[in-house]
C-alpha cells in the first residue's frame, strides 16, 4: 500500500482557494487518488477521484503530475462550511480492494 | 451516488452487554464492506474487511471474537461488540463499494457507542 503524506492542518479564510497537497511517492501504476472529507462525527464523503493530469468536479479540483508521486487538491472559494478533515487515499480501483486512511489534513475556514 | 446507511447512529450500552451495528448498502450490492474505528481527533482505524458469506477479515491487533461481522447478503453487514467496555466507546464506520470496478468506496453515517 502506498504511504500518503499530507499536512496536519491548514488554516484558511472565507472566499479564498485552498490548495492542500499530498504526497505518495510509492504509488503503483494500477493506484488511484482518492480525495474524502469529514465532518465530525459523520463518516466521510467522497470528493473526487483521478489517476492522472486534472480532474474537475462541482466541490474541487485534483491535479496529478506526470510522475503521480503527488496530487494537490484545489477547493475554490472555500466556505465556513468546508471545515473538516481531508483524507487523501491511494489505491486500485476495485471492489475488494481495503481503503486505509492516513492522518488527513485538517483545515479550518475563518470568517 | 450509492447510499450506505448505518443503524444506529448512536448507542449506549452498560458494561457487560453486546451492541449489534448494521450496515446496509441501499441502492447497490456490496460483496465486500469495511469497518472502521474512529477515536476522537484520530483517523479511521481499518478493524475488518466483512465478505459476503465468507469468514471477516480482520486487521492485526483486532480481536475476532471480540467484535463478530456477519456478511449474511449483498446488502447488510453487521459488527458484534460483545462483552462490550467502556475502552470499547467510539464511533464506528462501515463503508462499501460496488462489486464491479471503479469508483470510490461509499460510508455510512457512523455509529457514536459509548459504553457506561
Amino acid at each position: 500500500l502506498a504511504k500518503t503524506t499530507q499536512p496536519i492542518s491548514m488554516d484558511s479564510y472565507e472566499g479564498q482557494e485552498v490548495n492542500i497537497t499530498c504526497s505518495h511517492n510509492n504509488i503503483a501504476t494500477n493506484d488511484y487518488i482518492t480525495w474524502y472529507q469529514q465532518f465530525p462525527s459523520q463518516g466521510p464523503r467522497f470528493i473526487i477521484q483521478g489517476y492522472k493530469t486534472k480532474v474537475t468536479n462541482e466541490v474541487a479540483s485534483l491535479f496529478i503530475p506526470a510522475d503521480r508521486k503527488s496530487s494537490t487538491l484545489s477547493l475554490p472559494r472555500v466556505s465556513l462550511s468546508d471545515t473538516a478533515v481531508y483524507y487523501c487515499l491511494v489505491g486500485p480501483n476495485t471492489g475488494g480492494f481495503k481503503t486505509i486512511f492516513g492522518a488527513g489534513t485538517r483545515l479550518f475556514v475563518k470568517a | 451516488g450509492a447510499v450506505v446507511s448505518q443503524h444506529p447512529s448512536r448507542v449506549i450500552c452498560k458494561s457487560g452487554t453486546s451492541v449489534k451495528i448494521e450496515c446496509r448498502s441501499l441502492d447497490f450490492q456490496a460483496t465486500t464492506m469495511f469497518w472502521y474505528r474512529q477515536f476522537p481527533k484520530q483517523s479511521l482505524m481499518l478493524m475488518a474487511t466483512s465478505n459476503e458469506g465468507s469468514k471477516a477479515t480482520y486487521e492485526q491487533g483486532v480481536e475476532k471474537d471480540k467484535f463478530l461481522i456477519n456478511h449474511a447478503s449483498l446488502t447488510l453487514s453487521t459488527l458484534t461488540v460483545t462483552s462490550a467496555h467502556p475502552e470499547d466507546s467510539s464511533f464506528y464506520i462501515c463503508s462499501a463499494r460496488t462489486s464491479h470496478g471503479t469508483t470510490e468506496a461509499f460510508f455510512g453515517q457512523g455509529t457514536r457507542l459509548t459504553v457506561v
